[in-house]
């Protein structure tokens, strides 16, 4: 069935520094991929969404980009900031079941101020 | 606008005790999800419906788990025996009517807790 994979649990930057975060998907069908991002005692909420015919997504400073040929896709973002401290989630969209979402297992985002 | 409204904010059971969760969508949202989301893992699906009809519910323990959405607005979510390993947030979440999964808005979830 259709998995996502997001491999680092947690990661601690510095203010300013480069964030990148990196995700591996397997569908049978189209790809339709977000990433979330959830505070802490918040539900998740939508922070962009890549679409395939663009391949990028930009929402808040934050870019995401996606590859087909080796069906990853990655957030980054230049400059971290310490509000940036939250779980970042990569989803991939059933486009079968149009309902459905399916997430990774969450990026733990710490910023030293 | 308001959010997603979920009750209760928490909740503390023992084994085999019944629970249920309430949750109103944001108005004019058609497509109603319950998720279930352990301690330190991403959210997982256990049901969703449009308007009143439950559209998939596969992934929903029959067994003791129910969901229902009688008018199309508000939703509950019952656990009937719960178990310790059912013990996670509880997030519903909606989307407007022709995006089905392309912006779903969360609620602030419920917290489980099965001793």
């Amino acid at each position: 069935g259709d998995s996502v994979t997001q491999m680092q649990g947690q990661v601690t930057l510095s203010e300013d520094d480069f964030l990148f975060i990196n995700c591996t998907y397997s569908t049978t069908w189209y790809p339709t991929l977000f990433w979330y991002v959830q505070y802490p005692g918040e539900g998740p909420q939508l922070l962009l969404k890549v679409t395939t015919a663009n391949n990028k997504g930009i929402s808040r400073g934050f870019e995401a980009t996606y590859d087909k040929g080796t069906t990853s896709f990655h957030l980054q973002k230049a400059s971290v900031q310490e509000s940036d401290s939250a779980v970042y989630y990569c989803v991939l969209g059933d486009w079968y079941n149009q309902g459905k979402l399916i997430f990774g297992q969450g990026t733990k985002l710490s910023i030293k101020p | 606008e308001a959010g997603v409204t979920q009750s209760p904010r928490y909740a503390v059971l023992q084994e085999g005790q019944a629970v249920s969760f309430w949750c109103d969508p944001i108005s004019g949202h058609d497509t109603l999800y319950w998720y279930q989301q352990p301690r330190d893992q991403g959210p997982q699906l256990l049901v969703y419906f449009r308007d009143e009809a439950v559209i998939d519910n596969s992934q929903l323990p029959s067994d003791r788990f129910s969901a229902v959405r009688p008018k199309g607005t508000n939703s509950t979510l019952k656990i009937q025996s719960a178990k310790q390993g059912d013990t996670a947030t509880y997030l519903c979440a909606s989307s407007p009517p022709g995006h089905s999964n392309e912006r779903l808005f969360f609620g602030h979830g419920t917290k489980l807790s099965v001793l």
